[in-house]
C-alpha cells in the first residue's frame, strides 16, 4: 500500500480554512491517522480511525473519508498550526504519507 | 501520564549494529492492548515506521528494514529495545520510540522526545 499526501507544501494565513488530502493506493476502510509535527519535535496525534479526534485535540481539526481517500481539514487556521501533518495508514504494516508542511503566507 | 526516553550511543560505525532502548515510565508495559513501536526521520525527512513488539513478544517489521531489525521486550525493565545492524549512512536519523494502542486501530498515542544517530566512521 502507498499513501500520497497532497499538497506537500501548502502556504496559508491565520484564519483560513485548511484541506490536506491523502490518498492510499488500495482501500484501507477507516484505518488512518492524523499527525501534526513541529520542528525539532515528536509527532502529535490529532485523528485516529480516520475521523475520531484525539482527547485534547481543538475541535478546528477534523477528518473525514474511507477506503482511498481521506482529507484533514482545519477550519480555520491558528498560529500554533503551522506545522507539517502526516496521515499514516493502519491497514497492513504501518506506512506514512510523506508530509505536508503548512508555512504561513 | 506515560513517558517514553529512548537511549543509546549517538554514533555509531558503517556496517556495525545500532542498539537503542526505550524506557517506559507512567505505567507498565506489560499492560493494555499495546503496540510498542520505533519510527526513524531523516533530517529534513519524513517518518519511517520501523517496526513494533506487542508485550507477548510477537513482532511486526517494516519489509524494507525487516532483515537487518530485531525489536526485544524486557518487561523487567520496563524497557524495550531496537537492534539494526549493518548500518550505513542512510540509517542516520532521528530514532523515536513510541505506544501504538488498541482503542485508536493502533495509531501512536506517545512518543519519546527522539535521540539522533549518525552513522559515520
Amino acid at each position: 500500500i502507498q499513501l500520497t499526501q497532497s499538497p506537500s507544501f501548502l502556504s496559508a494565513s491565520v484564519g483560513d480554512r485548511v484541506t490536506i488530502t491523502c490518498r492510499a493506493s488500495q482501500g484501507i476502510s477507516s484505518y488512518l491517522a492524523w499527525y501534526q509535527q513541529k520542528p525539532g519535535k515528536a509527532p502529535k496525534l490529532l485523528i485516529y480511525a480516520a475521523s475520531t479526534l484525539q482527547s485534547g485535540v481543538p475541535s478546528r481539526f477534523s477528518g473525514s473519508g474511507s477506503g482511498t481517500e481521506f482529507t484533514l481539514t482545519i477550519s480555520s487556521l491558528q498560529p500554533e498550526d503551522f506545522a507539517t501533518y502526516y496521515c499514516q495508514q493502519l491497514n497492513s504494516y504501518p506506512l506514512f504519507g510523506g508530509g505536508t508542511k503548512v508555512e504561513i503566507k | 501520564q506515560v513517558q517514553l526516553q529512548e537511549s543509546g550511543p549517538g554514533l555509531v560505525k558503517p556496517s556495525q549494529t545500532l542498539s537503542l532502548t526505550c524506557t517506559v515510565s507512567g505505567g507498565s508495559i506489560s499492560s493494555g492492548s499495546y503496540y510498542w513501536s520505533w519510527i526513524r526521520q531523516p533530517a529534513g525527512k519524513g517518518l519511517e515506521w520501523i517496526g513494533r513488539i506487542y508485550t507477548s513478544g510477537s513482532t511486526n517489521y517494516n519489509p524494507s528494514l525487516k532483515s537487518r531489525v530485531t525489536i526485544s521486550v524486557d518487561t523487567s525493565k520496563n524497557q524495550f529495545s531496537l537492534k539494526l545492524s549493518s548500518v550505513t549512512a542512510a540509517d542516520t536519523a532521528v530514532y523515536y520510540c513510541a505506544r501504538e494502542g488498541s482503542y485508536s486501530n493502533y495509531a501512536i498515542d506517545y512518543w519519546g522526545q527522539g535521540t539522533l544517530v549518525t552513522v559515520s566512521s
